[in-house]
């Protein structure tokens, strides 16, 4: 049972928009601004993609962008294209001594 | 450019005891701190462990305290974790991870990972 929920899947057409949540608690994702979101290909490292709700590291396209409301985080990825294909998970920072929860990630499939 | 290379995964029997390691280059590696994150097979990700660059804060999810151990030399920028009483639920894709710096805890680079299974 992971702390975050994610759903399952996710699905859309190349140049469509998607939108992946994450619902935490008052706890995680409500209390802080320290949410972030990885990507993962198959058979591959995690690679972080947004970070502090909605910055990006140098280097991650611009299709990206996260965003926060009350206890439930976002990653909005616009223009899909077929490398976009992969699982995503979002993370929370929760006390000291819990330094990272994380969702249970996310299917995307392009379709 | 960064590169993170974890080694000594294996097969280990339940209650035995793995050190796994991860070499580190491309960064001032005494500035950052670590973190360990794992990966059961077809599962999610799980923060496991963290280390500041000194080694002088460290902290352990609780599945894993008490029974698992991380270190770092600087010297050698390596960073380690120590597996004691080892459980098949251990059984996993174990990943070093560079923290980013600054507020929060970020993963910005990560290693290939190293695969360890506990069986009997």
């Amino acid at each position: 049972q992971s702390a975050l929920t994610q759903s399952a899947s996710v699905s859309g057409s190349p140049g469509q928009s998607i939108t992946i949540s994450c619902t935490g608690t008052s706890s995680d994702v409500g209390g802080y601004n320290y949410v972030s979101w990885y990507q993962q290909h198959p058979g591959k490292a995690p690679k972080l993609i947004i970070y502090d709700v909605n910055n990006r590291p140098s280097g991650v396209s611009n299709r990206f962008s996260g965003s926060k409301s009350a206890n439930t985080a976002s990653l909005t990825i616009s223009g899909l294209q077929a490398e976009d294909e992969a699982d995503y998970y979002c993370s929370s920072y929760k006390r000291t001594n819990i330094l990272a929860v994380f969702g249970g990630g996310t299917k995307l499939t392009v379709l | 450019e960064v590169h993170l290379v974890e080694s000594g995964g294996g097969l280990v029997q339940p209650g035995g005891s793995l050190r796994v390691s991860c070499a580190a280059s491309g960064f001032t590696f005494t500035t950052y701190s670590m973190h360990w994150v794992r990966q059961a097979p077809g599962k999610g990700l799980e923060w496991i462990s963290y280390i500041s660059g000194e080694s002088t804060t460290i902290y352990y999810a609780d599945s894993v305290k008490g029974r698992f151990t991380i270190s770092r030399d600087n010297a050698k920028n390596s960073v380690y974790l120590q597996m004691s009483s080892l459980r098949a639920e251990d059984t996993a894709v174990y990943y070093c991870a560079k923290d980013r710096g600054g507020t929060g805890y970020y993963f910005d680079y990560w290693g290939q990972g190293t695969l360890l299974t506990v069986s009997s």
